[in-house]
Formats: C-alpha cells, structure tokens, sequence
C-alpha cells in the first residue's frame, strides 16, 4: 500500500513569510497528526484529526500556526508568519485508530 | 511536554552486540510503542507492547515493559550496521503519543 506522502520535502524560507506543507496519509487511516522535530529532539505533537475534526491541538502555537483536513483525508499545515524557531522537520504521520502510525518522510524547513 | 525519556541518550557498540535502550515515562499508559528513525528520515514503528503484557518479541527485538516502575527496555540482539539509528519510545497519554528525546545507537562494522 503507498504511504503517507508529504510535499514539499525541503523549503527554505526567510522570517516573517508564511509556508505550508501537505500531507497525504494512507487510504482508510482515520487520524491524522502533524508533528514538530527540531534537531536532536524527539517529535513533539502540533495537532491530531480525527476524521475532520480536530482532537488535540494544545501544543499548536495558535498565533502562527493554523492546520485543516478537509473532507477528512488529506490535511495542510501553515506557519504565518515564520520565526527563526521554526526551523524544523514537519512530520505527518497516520493511523486507523490509535495504535501504529505511520510517517512520511517529513518536510525540513529553515527559516533564515 | 515529553512523556517517555529514553536512556542512554547516545549508544556506541561494535556489529554483532546487544544493544539496550531504556524509556522511562510519568503517567499511565494504555499501550508503549518504539519507533526508529535513521537520519533525516521518517520515523518508523518497530513494535508496541500493552499495559497488560510484560514482554514481546519481534525477530531480533525484544521488548519489556514493567509498569510499576513505569518503564520499558528495547533490547536489539546481534546488532547489525544497518541498525544504526535513532529509537524513540512513545507513550499514549490519554488521547495521543508523547514521544522521548531518543537513543542514538551507532554500530560500528
């Protein structure tokens, strides 16, 4: 079966410009999550869907992060605007229920 | 905030070792998983152990979980090159996967 797809793979940009990144989970997985791994950390979770709506998101900078999943399949993540902090790997991972997710292969951002 | 931590934070054997990794977590669990990740790449899941069970197996991987002390080991035998990598435990609390900082394990040929 194809995986989760994420685009872009790389993208720099420089502070204060926004960016987004898409992601494309595995047919069926009902949860979606978009994760935040700054280097030699472990991801740390930015929010999770459940279909369309939204199950936690307590850990999403509101202020300059906003995501969607609409029609509960593919989602985007935005950053606007994007600070230095920023500078990161985007993962998105996705299960059927709540057990094994599964990632893709991450979009690594630089802000300068 | 981080749920599970996992010990050492750096790992260096020679190929054919054992390696063991620890991850120590705060709350209860439902379910301990470990995922690897190689460098600048996705992570990928290697095995996941329920509160109820104390062990499991997966080929050369070997699981414990004891959750009185809240705590899990991943043991890797006869280690190979190619396990080189980075291995993050990650624990559900409540509704969703806190994940540690990670082991970095390096197996030198």
């Amino acid at each position: 079966e194809a995986g989760v797809a994420q685009s872009p793979r790389y993208k720099i940009i420089e502070k204060r410009q926004s960016v987004a990144f898409w992601c494309n989970p595995i047919s069926g997985h009902a949860t979606l999550y978009w994760y935040q791994q700054i280097l030699g950390q472990g991801p740390k979770l930015l929010i999770q869907f459940q279909n369309n709506g939204v199950v936690d998101d307590s850990q999403l900078p509101k202020d300059r992060f906003s995501a969607e999943r609409l029609k509960g399949v593919d989602s985007t993540l935005k950053i606007q605007p994007a600070k230095l902090e920023d500078s990161a790997v985007y993962l998105c991972a996705s299960s059927f229920g709540l057990d094994t997710q599964y990632f893709g292969p991450g979009t690594r951002l630089t802000v300068l | 905030s981080q749920q599970g931590e996992e010990d050492p934070q750096a790992l260096s054997i020679q190929e054919g070792e054992n390696a063991t990794m620890n991850c120590s977590y705060k709350t209860s669990i439902n379910n301990l998983q470990w995922y690897r990740q190689n460098s600048g790449r996705g992570l990928v899941h290697l095995i996941l152990i329920r509160s109820n069970e104390r062990e499991k197996h997966s080929g050369r991987l070997r699981v414990t979980l004891d959750t009185s002390k809240k705590s899990s080991s991943l043991l890797i035998t006869a280690s190979r090159a190619a396990d080189t990598a980075s291995y993050f435990c990650a624990t559900d609390a409540e509704r969703d996967m806190r994940f540690g900082a990670g082991t970095r394990l390096t197996v030198k040929p």
